[in-house]
């Protein structure tokens, strides 16, 4: 069965860090490009940013919101892919999601951001 | 990037049809064949439901079917459902190699 599963959502003081977790099972994860989406309470999709596989280098790329703040990673040896947030504000409170483009999303992980 | 723009809310009888458009710009939905549609209901993930601007992942009902033209991609639901009352999202891949959300669409089933 496919999976993503999300972890390491919490609650933390704003200009605090964060590290999420993404296990994958059930695909070739080493294969796969991976994005981070979130979604704050009672609100739309905002895509996070993106890494692509070994064959293209871990390029990574981010949305305009979070470059320079937020890091995607990714270990193929323990399918997993990680986001980094770092100076996190109050806005980045969300549901983060991470996802292969055309397989089922997990249910996401609960960040706060708050004091 | 700013958000593709989609009507706030969309409504049909059961068994009408109804189509949500997805607006964006010759850097996005204009100028690629990644557009994808996906449905949420409250509470719940997003569901894949179009990929590739008309392609539908198995097990998605042949009752939804996209199509783009110009800077603008379509999402029709035929044979509107009462199970189909969800918010829907379309998404893009852009020019500057990043993805781009919709502002999302509320379908209500009369």
């Amino acid at each position: 069965e496919v999976q993503l599963v999300e972890s390491g959502g919490g609650l933390v003081q704003p200009g605090g860090s964060l590290k999420l977790s993404c296990a994958a099972s059930g695909f070739t994860f080493s294969g796969s490009s991976i994005h981070w989406v979130r979604q704050a309470s009672g609100k739309g999709l905002e895509w996070v940013g993106r890494i692509r596989t070994k064959a293209n280098s871990y390029a990574t790329t981010y949305a305009a919101s979070v470059k320079g703040r937020f890091t995607i990673s990714r270990d193929d040896s323990k399918n997993t892919a990680y986001l980094q947030m770092s100076s996190l504000r109050t806005e980045d409170t969300a549901v983060y999601f991470c996802i292969e483009w055309l397989l089922p999303w997990g249910q996401g992980t609960l960040v706060t951001v708050s004091s | 990037q700013s958000a593709l723009t989609q009507p706030a809310s969309v409504s049909g009888s059961p068994g009408q049809s109804i189509t949500i458009s997805c607006t964006g710009t010759s850097s996005d939905i204009g100028n690629t064949k990644y557009v994808s549609w996906y449905q949420q209901h409250p509470g719940k993930a997003p569901k894949l439901m179009i990929y590739e601007v008309s392609n539908r992942p198995s097990g998605v009902s042949n009752r939804f079917s996209g199509s783009k033209s110009d800077n603008t991609a379509s999402l029709t639901i035929s044979g509107l459902q009462a199970e189909d009352e969800a918010d829907y999202y379309c998404s893009s891949y852009t020019s500057s190699d990043t993805q781009v959300f919709g502002t999302g669409t509320k379908v209500t089933v009369l």
